[in-house]
């Protein structure tokens, strides 16, 4: 299956500690990508990384991703009680976008 | 439009019964997904357009699921003989082209209730 597996399934932190989750998949991809989901609703779009980059920073967001090992990693820094949502990686491969099950984050004020 | 549309954003009804749901992409945007999310769960991929492509169909759980699509416009997933194990969020999400480097925009989703 080309679908990302995030990793944990939950995490639960301190407002101001790190967070971070992994993402792994099993094909080749054009791109990875990371969205977060509020209140099981629609998704939006955090962050995209292409399978030539190895990391990428947006305000308290970093990504990495290692091709070789088939996996990426989200770092969200300093997080806030705002950031408590789900967050899915999502493979594109060809021409289809497959997101994986989601980590369900939730930082404690 | 700004953003990606879908309608109604909450449908109930009872098992058995038809259901038609419709999204409404970005303008410009050529392609166009469908996912399912159960309840606490990830989104489990239904059917993908890309411009005027053959649609992929292979997420499609049961051949009660079809879905359609005007041009590059709006898409109508239809599930037909709803069952209580179809209660979920529909989502549709659109992006500018299926290609390497696009990023999807969703909408906010159709919850479904089967009673």
């Amino acid at each position: 299956s080309q679908q990302g597996e995030e990793d944990p399934q939950a995490l639960s932190i301190q407002e101001g500690e790190n967070a971070t989750m992994n993402c792994s998949y099993k094909t080749s991809i054009n791109n990875l990508q990371w969205y977060r989901q509020n209140s099981g609703r629609g998704l939006v779009h955090l962050i995209l990384i292409r399978s030539n980059e190895r990391e990428k920073h947006s305000g308290r967001l970093r990504v990495t991703l290692d091709t070789s090992k088939k996996s990426s990693s989200l770092l969200i820094t300093a997080s806030r009680a705002a950031d408590t949502a789900s967050y899915f990686c999502a493979i594109t491969g060809g021409f289809k976008t497959i997101f994986g099950a989601g980590t369900r984050l939730f930082v404690k004020a | 439009g700004a953003g990606v549309s879908q309608s109604p954003s909450n449908k109930v009804t009872e098992k058995g019964k038809d259901v038609e749901l419709r999204c409404d992409p970005i303008s410009g945007h050529t392609a166009l997904y469908w996912y399912r999310q159960r309840l606490g769960q990830g989104l489990e991929f239904l059917i993908y357009f890309q411009g005027n492509s053959a649609p992929d169909k292979s997420g499609l759980p049961s051949d009660r699921f079809s879905a359609e699509r005007t041009g590059e416009s709006v898409s109508t997933l239809t599930i037909q003989r709803t069952q209580q194990e179809d209660s979920a969020v529909y989502l549709c999400a659109s992006s500018l082209d299926g290609g390497s480097n696009t990023e999807a925009f969703f909408g906010q989703g159709t919850r479904l209730t089967v009673v």
